[in-house]
């Protein structure tokens, strides 16, 4: 089955400056790979993902990446506010009606004042 | 948008009891429903796929006779922990897709087992 390994586990950023979380994936046929923000005792939410297709996508100030050769895929985030301290996860699945998603360890992002 | 609720949100229940939490797609028809725990901090980790007026698929370590799921029809599927033991304490969570392939997640539920 699919494994998803996640780094770094923490991360502290100033306000203002960019956080990049990275994920590893172990099937190559995995296509879908969502990323989520999560408060504690909340369902996920999804804030960005990509399919195989497209190497790399961007909403505002959050952006992914995805190397297919290499599978990995990352998460940017620039301009960090207060509110972007959470919890993120990144998952990986199989995707066009298969959606089981494999999750990452996840990274508890801090964004310092 | 698309809303899965879950039900209920928050529970506890003694020791060797068994309680159930629904999982309904509320503007949207499920055939696949998949049910998710998560310890505290820690990641969410597959428990099974439910499929509706077919078994179950459980992941591998998932005990199916313990985490007892049924989906009986394209908007609900219901997830019964029997005989809970402390150990079972986590949130439960049940995500569901609609036909364009989007994934919505239910609220959680919090199981507390004393």
């Amino acid at each position: 089955g699919e494994n998803v390994e996640q780094h770094p586990s923490t991360l502290s950023v100033q306000e203002g400056d960019s956080a990049v979380i990275k994920c590893t994936y172990s099937d190559s046929a995995s296509n879908y790979f969502p990323w989520y923000k999560q408060e504690l005792g909340k369902r996920p939410q999804l804030i960005i993902d990509i399919r195989s297709n497209v190497g790399e996508k961007k909403d505002q100030r959050i952006a992914v990446t995805l190397n297919k050769t290499a599978k990995h895929f990352s998460l940017h985030i620039t301009e960090t506010q207060p509110e972007d301290s959470a919890v993120y996860f990144c998952a990986a699945s199989y995707g066009f009606g298969n959606e089981k998603l494999t999750f990452g360890t996840g990274t508890r992002l801090t964004i310092i004042p | 948008g698309a809303v899965v609720s879950q039900h209920p949100s928050r529970v506890i229940c003694k020791s060797g009891t068994s309680v159930k939490i629904e999982c309904r797609s509320l503007d949207f028809q499920a055939t696949t429903m998949f049910w998710y725990r998560q310890f505290p901090k820690q990641s969410l980790m597959l428990m099974a796929t439910s499929n509706e007026g077919s078994k179950a698929t459980y992941e591998q370590g998932v005990e199916k006779d313990k985490f007892l799921i049924n989906h009986a029809s394209l908007t609900l599927s219901t997830l019964t922990v029997t005989s809970a033991h402390p150990e079972d304490s986590s949130f439960y969570i049940c995500s569901a897709v609609t036909g364009g392939n989007t994934i919505y997640f239910g609220e959680g539920s919090w199981l507390t087992v004393v």
